[in-house]
Formats: structure tokens, sequence, C-alpha cells
């Protein structure tokens, strides 16, 4: 069965970097793109990104580039986040959420929620 | 601000129906297909609705999606106290070449 198991919680200080990983199985990594969506605390869903796991380009919604990098590592089936020069504001639940088709989210990890304090 | 708009809320008692509504404009909704997740607390979000109003395997026909112009609607039947969750509509939006979603609405089942 399709699985997407991100990694664990992060406690960063703020101008450090995180770098959530979503390891997949029981489908071929490559078929699908992977998405990136933020749920701060008490908030509702944020879509940061998408990217083609065939070509591997990414693709970042405002609010969301310079940043903050997609990438995939085709060997292990797995998806990367990472952000960097980390912010208070940047505290969330982070998902990857497989592309079934434009925007259509079928499958999704359960969330890495990444906390950013001093 | 979201670019979908819908009810922050909605109650129903166990066993009605039960219709959150998601509006969109013409460069979302126009010309892409609408999806419904629901969330559970303190889990992820799952896919309910795709493509308007296909059900993913799994999802019981109580759940049942439809789009007319630039607005969509989710329906609920049969209200059970574990449909007690976060609902969004999301999709496409061509002009912002971004995916969105709506703001979410809490059902809850009196």
């Amino acid at each position: 069965q399709v699985q997407l198991v991100q990694s664990g919680s992060e406690l960063k200080k703020p101008g450090a970097s995180v770098k959530v990983s979503c390891k997949t199985s029981g489908y071929s990594f490559k078929t699908y793109g992977m998405n990136w969506v933020r749920q701060a605390p008490g908030q509702g869903l944020e879509w940061m990104g998408w990217i083609n796991t065939r070509t591997g380009n990414p693709t970042y919604a405002q609010g969301f580039t310079g940043r903050f990098v997609l990438s995939f590592d085709t060997s292990v089936s797995t998806a990367y986040l990472q952000i960097s020069s980390l912010k208070a504001e940047d505290t969330a639940v982070y998902y990857c959420a497989r592309d079934r088709r434009i925007s259509i989210f079928d499958y999704w990890g359960q969330g890495t929620l990444v906390t950013v304090s001093s | 601000q979201s670019v979908l708009t819908q009810p922050p809320s909605v109650s129903a008692a166990p066993g009605q129906k039960v219709t959150i509504s998601c509006s969109g404009s013409s460069s979302n909704f126009g010309n892409n297909y609408v999806s419904w997740y629901q969330q559970l607390p303190g889990t992820a979000p799952k896919l309910l609705i795709y493509d308007n109003n296909e059900r993913p395997s799994g999802i019981p026909d109580r759940f049942s999606g439809s789009k007319s112009g630039t607005s969509a609607t989710l329906d609920i039947t049969g209200l059970q106290t574990g449909d007690e969750a976060d609902y969004y509509c999301g999709t496409w939006d061509t002009s912002l070449s971004v995916g969105v979603f709506g703001g979410g609405t809490k059902l809850t089942v009196l």
C-alpha cells in the first residue's frame, strides 16, 4: 500500500536550518509529483509548492521562495523540504502529499512539526 | 485570507445531512476540478472527493461533491459523530499558478 512517512518533530533556533524528509513506498516514486503543505498552529492548509519527480523541476508558491528548497533522492524514494534562516513564523506542521494529478493530493504524510524558538 | 471561501463552521445532528460550500473564481474553479479533504483532529488531511464528485476507494457514498460555475459543495448524509472534523476544498489557480485551499470548515455533529 502507498505510504508517506515523514521525519520526526524538530525544535530549532531562529536562523538555523531544517530538512524534513518524506519517505515513500508502495508505488513508483517517479510516477507522481510531490507537494508540500504548511499548517500553522490553529490555521488552515497552505500550499507551498511541488516538485516534478521526473524532471526535478520545483515550483514554489509566492511566499515560499528563497528560503525554501524542494528536492528528492530517487534512490531512496524520498522527498525533502529544506528551510533555511528559520523564523518564529515558520513554526508549523509541514505535510508532504502525493500528486495524483495537478493539485489533487491523494496520499499524505503524517506531518512534521517544526518549532522555531529561542 | 484564502483564495477559496468556506464557512468557518457548520453543525447538524447525527443522522442528518450537512452541506459545506466553497466559493472561488473563474481563475480557479473556471477550468479546474475541485477536491475535498477531511482532517480529523490531530491527523493529516485525507482526500474525500476529487474531480468535483469522484470518491477515492474506501470513501463511503455518504460523502458527495458537486460543482457549478465558481462554487462547489460537499454533502455529507447520515452524519456520524466520527465525521466531526475540518473540511477543506482545494483546486489549482490558473492565474496564480498555485494550488489553493479554502480556509476550512469545522463540522460539529451535535
